[in-house]
């Protein structure tokens, strides 16, 4: 059965850091890129950032672009996000999930969301 | 703001069909994917690629597109179908991903 479970949540003052986790089981970790996604409070989903199976290749959305670094750990089956200089706009729920891709039409790929941990919260206050 | 545009809100009565939107520019290069939340809950996948459904959806969840616009639709709604649903797909880099705003579904 595929797990993946955060931490590292907490409530932390403006222009703190946190470091979130999510340790992943029941699938070879190595093989999926990885992705975090956030929902603010009565929000909608937000997608934050990508992460390739072998860590070669990374994204960011544009609001957290030199504050927040994904990486992974895939001997110890972990996915990452360092979160600098927090802002009270980045409170949100921060989930991670997993990405499958395939490929299709002589080499198009298509990948989508099919596994979601349960999050942990990220409070920014002062 | 996204640039994939969903209505913030739909109503549905038990047992009839919903359809819900989404449009952007990239939906005319990418295919989306479509995920229900319940509240308190983390999103689950419903739809994926041109109309696939991982196990465990019920086949009255199907999906379509056309130009810009996905489709999402729920042909005979239960009560369990009442959640917010959002799309997503690749914007226009490529390499990005992008959520549409969400739609609240009520069945009534």
């Amino acid at each position: 059965e595929v797990q993946l479970v955060e931490s590292g949540g907490g409530l932390v003052k403006p222009g703190g850091s946190l470091r979130l986790s999510c340790a992943a089981s029941g699938f070879t970790f190595s093989s999926y890129s990885m992705n975090w996604v956030r929902q603010a409070p009565g929000k909608g989903l937000e997608w934050v950032s990508s992460i390739s199976s072998s860590g070669t290749y990374i994204y960011y959305t544009d609001s957290v672009k030199g504050r927040f670094t994904i990486s992974r750990d895939n001997a110890k089956n972990s996915l990452y996000l360092q979160i600098n200089s927090l802002r009270a706009e980045d409170t949100a729920v921060y989930y991670c999930a997993r990405r499958e891709t395939f490929t299709y039409d002589s080499g198009s790929y298509y990948s989508y969301f099919d596994y979601w941990g349960q999050g942990t919260l990220v409070t920014v206050s002062s | 703001s996204s640039e994939l545009t969903q209505d913030p809100a739909v109503s549905v009565a038990l047992g009839q069909t919903v359809r819900i939107t989404c449009q952007g520019d990239s939906l005319r290069s990418y295919y989306a994917s479509w995920y229900q939340q319940r509240p308190g809950q983390a999103p689950v996948l419903v739809i994926y690629y041109k109309n696939n459904r991982p196990s465990g959806i019920p086949d009255r969840f199907s999906g379509s597109s056309s130009g810009n616009t996905a489709s999402l639709t729920i042909t005979g709604a239960q009560a369990e179908d009442e959640a917010d649903y959002y799309c997503n797909s690749r914007d226009s880099s490529g390499h990005l991903r992008e959520f549409g705003g969400g739609t609240k579904l009520t069945v009534l």
